[in-house]
């Protein structure tokens, strides 16, 4: 069964440090999100993507955030500068399309800033 | 903005039980969407609900789309110990970008 997959499962960073989490949408999916969930707390969303540009974001996807769609497989996130509350677990999904909210998740790349 | 709020926030339950879960909204959504999260993993959808008043059931899953469309229960049947989890209500965000927005979660705990 297709499925998407993210990489790294867990990085340790720096305070400051640059971070790019990495994902690999299913691959008839139009549509890709990033979400996050800091621990025991509900899953909150970060930015879609659609047609190589950001259809929506949300306050926590600030500057210091971006995706890309690099080719034609991948999307990632970058953190640019990390702070000690980008500590979570980062969820990638997908869809096919966008009224359905049927999205598949990855399973998660938790970071942890020090 | 748009928020949903699920109830209860957790649940210990005997194997064997029967579970029922709430979720409930200010503002209306035209799809309600269950979803469970366990432990270190995504969350993975289990039922979704296009229409007010739709009874939809998956196994031993039931969820119902509330004829308001503000609110949504979900039901498990006979729990088993692998039924434990968070379990999420999700709805589409108005602008159709895909975007979910989430409940707090129901924390599921099943005892054999």
């Amino acid at each position: 069964e297709p499925e998407v997959t993210q990489t790294p499962s867990h990085q340790v960073t720096q305070m400051g440090q640059e971070v790019i989490l990495r994902c690999v949408p299913i691959s008839n999916h139009l549509y890709f999100y990033w979400y996050r969930q800091i621990l025991g707390q509900k899953v909150e969303f970060l930015v879609s993507f659609y047609n190589n540009e950001i259809s929506e974001k949300s306050e926590i996807f600030d500057d210091q955030f971006s995706v890309e769609r690099p080719d034609g497989s991948n999307f990632t996130l970058k953190i640019r500068s990390t702070k000690l509350e980008d500590s979570a677990m980062y969820f990638c999904a997908s869809s096919k399309g966008a009224n359905t909210g049927e999205l598949f998740f990855g399973e998660g790349s938790r970071l942890t800033v020090l | 903005g748009q928020q949903l709020n699920q109830s209860p926030q957790s649940m210990f339950i005997q194997e064997g039980e029967d579970v029922s879960m709430n979720c409930t909204s200010s503002s209306i959504f035209n799809t309600w969407l269950w979803y469970k999260q366990e432990p270190g993993e995504g969350p993975v959808l289990l039922i979704a609900l296009y229409k007010a008043g739709e009874l939809t059931s998956n196994g031993r899953l039931t969820a119902q789309f509330g004829i308001t469309r503000k609110d949504s229960f979900l039901n498990i049947s006979a729990s088993i110990p692998s039924d434990v989890g968070i379990y999420f209500c999700a709805g589409p965000s108005l602008g159709n970008t895909g975007k979910l927005i989430f409940g707090q979660g129901t924390t599921l705990q099943v005892k054999p």
